[in-house]
C-alpha cells in the first residue's frame, strides 16, 4: 500500500519561529510537492521537486524554502513563521506526468502560528 | 488567467444521484483529475480524463468535453460515506495542476 507520511499532524508555533515540516514517501516516486490548503481556495503549490537536490518554485514560494537530500524525503521550511502562514500543509508525490501523474497525498499538517 | 470553477456546496439524498460540475479556463490541457477529500483527511484520487467522453468506475463516473472546457463527476446510489469535498484539477500545458476550490457534498438520509 502506497504511503506518504507527514511528520506532524498538528503544530502550534509563535511568530518568528523556524518551522520544519517533513514528508516521506515509500513509493520511489520522482516527483514531490508541497501545497497549502485554505478554506474557499484551491490547493496552492508552494514548491516542488522532480529529483534529488532539485527544487522549483510553485505559485506561492515567498516565506518558504525546501530541501530534498534523499529521493524519499521532501522537507518544507518556514524560516520565520508569520500568522498568515497558518494553514493546512499537504505533501504529495507522483510518478512522471506521462504516467497519468495522479498525486498521492499525506494526511496533512495543520499549522497554527500565534 | 487560469481558472477552475465548481459549486461551493451541494446537498443530495442517500440513494440518489448527484452531478458535480467543473468548468475550466487554462493555458493548454493535459488532463483533468477528480479527487475526494473527507474532512480532516488527505485528498484521494478518483478519476482522470484526458479524452472526451465518459469514464465509469463503479458508482462514480467522470465526463469531459475539452471543446467546452467542462467536466462533471457523477455519483450514483449515494451513500452517507460519500459526504466529502470533491476537488477538480486540470493539468495545463506545463504539466502543472490548477485546482478548483472544491465542492462540499452533503448527503442527507
Amino acid at each position: 500500500d502506497v504511503k506518504v507520511t507527514q511528520s506532524s499532524r498538528y503544530l502550534v508555533k509563535r511568530t518568528g519561529e523556524k518551522v520544519f515540516l517533513e514528508c516521506v514517501q515509500d513509493m520511489d516516486h520522482e516527483n514531490m510537492f508541497w501545497y497549502r490548503q485554505d478554506p474557499g481556495l484551491g490547493l496552492r503549490l508552494i514548491y516542488f521537486s522532480y529529483d534529488v537536490k532539485m527544487k522549483e518554485k510553485g505559485d506561492i514560494p515567498e516565506g518558504y524554502s525546501v530541501s530534498r537530500e534523499k529521493k524519499e524525503r521532501f522537507s518544507l521550511i518556514l524560516e520565520s513563521a508569520s500568522t498568515n502562514q497558518t494553514s493546512m500543509y499537504l505533501c504529495a508525490s507522483s510518478l512522471t506526468p506521462e504516467v497519468t501523474g495522479e498525486l498521492f497525498f499525506g494526511e496533512g499538517s495543520r499549522l497554527t502560528v500565534l | 488567467g487560469q481558472n477552475i470553477d465548481q459549486p461551493t456546496e451541494m446537498t443530495a439524498t442517500e440513494g440518489a444521484i448527484v452531478q458535480i460540475n467543473c468548468t475550466y479556463q487554462t493555458s493548454g490541457f493535459n488532463g483533468l483529475f477528480w479527487y475526494q477529500q473527507h474532512a480532516g483527511e488527505a485528498p484521494t484520487f478518483l478519476s482522470y480524463n484526458v479524452l472526451d467522453g465518459l469514464e465509469e468506475k463503479g458508482r462514480f463516473s467522470s465526463f469531459l468535453s475539452r471543446s467546452k472546457g467542462y467536466s462533471y463527476l457523477l455519483l450514483k446510489e449515494l451513500q452517507m460515506k460519500d459526504s466529502a469535498s470533491y476537488l477538480c484539477a486540470v493539468r495545463d500545458s506545463n504539466y502543472q495542476l490548477i485546482w478548483g476550490a472544491g465542492t462540499k457534498l452533503i448527503i442527507k438520509p
